[in-house]
């Protein structure tokens, strides 16, 4: 069965510093990997999406992950934080298999805080 | 370009009434999800769409019912409302399986 893990509820970080969401996975196959994020009252916005092909991929806003294979990760990156940054930050992933299955699943969600 | 709409806003129910939430998209996308967002716990699939006349169950389909008539629109239903569903309910809708969702502000339910 597909999971997703996001160890830590929250990650504080103060502005200009570099910030990691972490976030890894189980598939029996390959994965389709994604990251969004939700600002109050909003629904979920997408980041960035890892599908094949080179394993750093670059997203919206200044973010990235790398897809690391042998430790089923794919966390999220950014070298400078920016206070707008503070929201909530969700990995999901999906098995890479053509058949009509559609299940995304979602980890539980890490709040990420940039102070002043 | 409206997206995903997503109606009512909020709503509050009593334990036993049934209700529907709804969820229209003016992208033509084939794919369509419902999520229920519950605090600690992320986003879990409730019932998901691969186009007109096609549903499936996601991860916690218990209680709800989904069609899917048209393209654009893809319903929930509450069958007997329960305080356990009490909770942030969003619709998500994609081209293709790969390509990223587009979600909805979400439907706040809360039941008495």
């Amino acid at each position: 069965a597909q999971s997703v893990a996001q160890p830590e509820d929250q990650v504080n970080v103060a502005e200009g510093n570099p910030l990691t969401v972490k976030c890894t996975y189980s598939v029996s196959g390959n994965p389709y990997l994604f990251w969004y994020v939700q600002y109050p009252n909003r629904g979920l916005q997408f980041l960035l999406k890892y599908i094949t092909g080179d394993n750093l991929v670059k997203g919206s806003y200044g973010f990235e992950a790398e897809f690391n294979k042998s430790q089923t990760s794919f966390h999220l990156t950014t070298p400078s934080a920016l206070v707008s940054d503070s929201a909530l930050y969700f990995c999901a992933v999906r098995e890479a298999r053509v058949d009509s299955s559609y299940k995304l699943i979602f980890g539980s969600g890490t709040r990420l805080l940039v102070r002043p | 370009n409206a997206g995903v709409t997503q109606t009512p806003k909020f709503q509050v129910l009593k334990t036993g009434q049934s209700m529907t939430l709804q969820c229209a998209q003016d992208m033509n996308h084939e794919y369509m999800s419902w999520y229920r967002q519950d605090p600690g716990m992320g986003l879990r699939l409730i019932h998901y769409s691969v186009g007109a006349g096609i549903t499936d169950q996601g991860e916690v389909p218990n209680g709800y019912n989904v069609s899917r008539s048209t393209t654009e629109d893809f319903p929930l239903r509450l069958l007997s409302a329960a305080p356990s569903q009490t909770s942030v309910y969003f619709c998500a809708s994609s081209y293709k399986v790969d390509q990223p969702q587009h979600f909805g502000d979400g439907t706040r339910l809360s039941i008495l």
